[in-house]
């Protein structure tokens, strides 16, 4: 079946640096990513939606110059935690919509399994 | 907006055991409702769905029924196996929300042999 991979899936780093995230549909396009973000035991928040080609869409109060996203090619969007600090440690989830026939959407919605931040 | 409210776990439970998740959903419209799946390391998976009122959505035993009266769609299994032990979260998507999801805050599941 289709997979969705993220990588990395735990990262450690300091204050004041920039962490990447990458997320991978392996064996579909994905034309549309989105990106969530889980705290302790509350739900996943979507942060932004990312549409290959042009500029990710964002939800209210997430910020876009604090979590850049690209989306550069049918199989690749990254999410880019700059100059993160320790309240940016989260569990941060993609999503990937597969397209059929004519870049009409299926239905199907695959998540990786998700990169847990830890900046000390 | 939409939300989504989840029972709070954990949940622990003996092998054969009768599961009830329960889940309660705000929505405006006629959402789409969900259980994913999530087990250790892995990424969320589809459980089951179900599409418009009084859909039942099943699968590997699970049921779970969309009442728009009651706004629920309570997860249910009639004997637990210790291979269901996850994190069980419920989300809904809006009519013309494409993709996006607003999923409840999870519930885990433990069961013993």
């Amino acid at each position: 079946g289709a997979v969705v991979s993220q990588h990395p899936s735990w990262v450690i780093c300091k204050s004041g640096t920039s962490v990447k995230i990458e997320c991978r549909s392996l064996d579909f396009q994905a034309t549309t990513m989105f990106w969530y973000r889980q705290f302790p035991k509350q739900s996943l928040m979507l942060m932004a939606t990312s549409n290959e080609g042009s500029k990710a869409t964002y939800e209210q109060g997430v910020e876009k110059d604090k979590f850049l996203i690209n989306h550069a090619s049918l199989t690749l969007s990254t999410l880019t935690v700059t100059s993160a600090h320790p309240e940016d440690s989260s569990f941060y989830i993609c999503s990937a919509i597969r397209t059929g026939v004519l870049g009409l959407w299926t239905g199907e919605l695959f998540f990786g399994e998700g990169s847990r931040l830890t900046v000390l | 907006g939409n939300s989504v409210t989840q029972m709070e776990g954990p949940v622990t439970l003996s092998e054969e055991a009768f599961l009830t998740i329960n889940c309660t959903y705000t929505a405006t419209g006629y959402p789409s409702l969900f259980w994913y799946v999530q087990y250790p390391g892995e990424g969320l998976q589809l459980l089951l769905k179900a599409t418009k009122a009084d859909d039942k959505g099943s699968n590997k035993g699970f049921e779970a029924t969309y009442r728009k009266e009651t706004t629920s769609f309570h997860l249910e299994k009639g004997s637990v196996q210790v291979s269901d032990s996850a994190v069980y979260f419920c989300a809904l998507r809006g009519g013309t929300s494409y993709g996006k999801l607003t999923f409840g805050q999870g519930t885990i599941l433990t069961v013993h042999p």
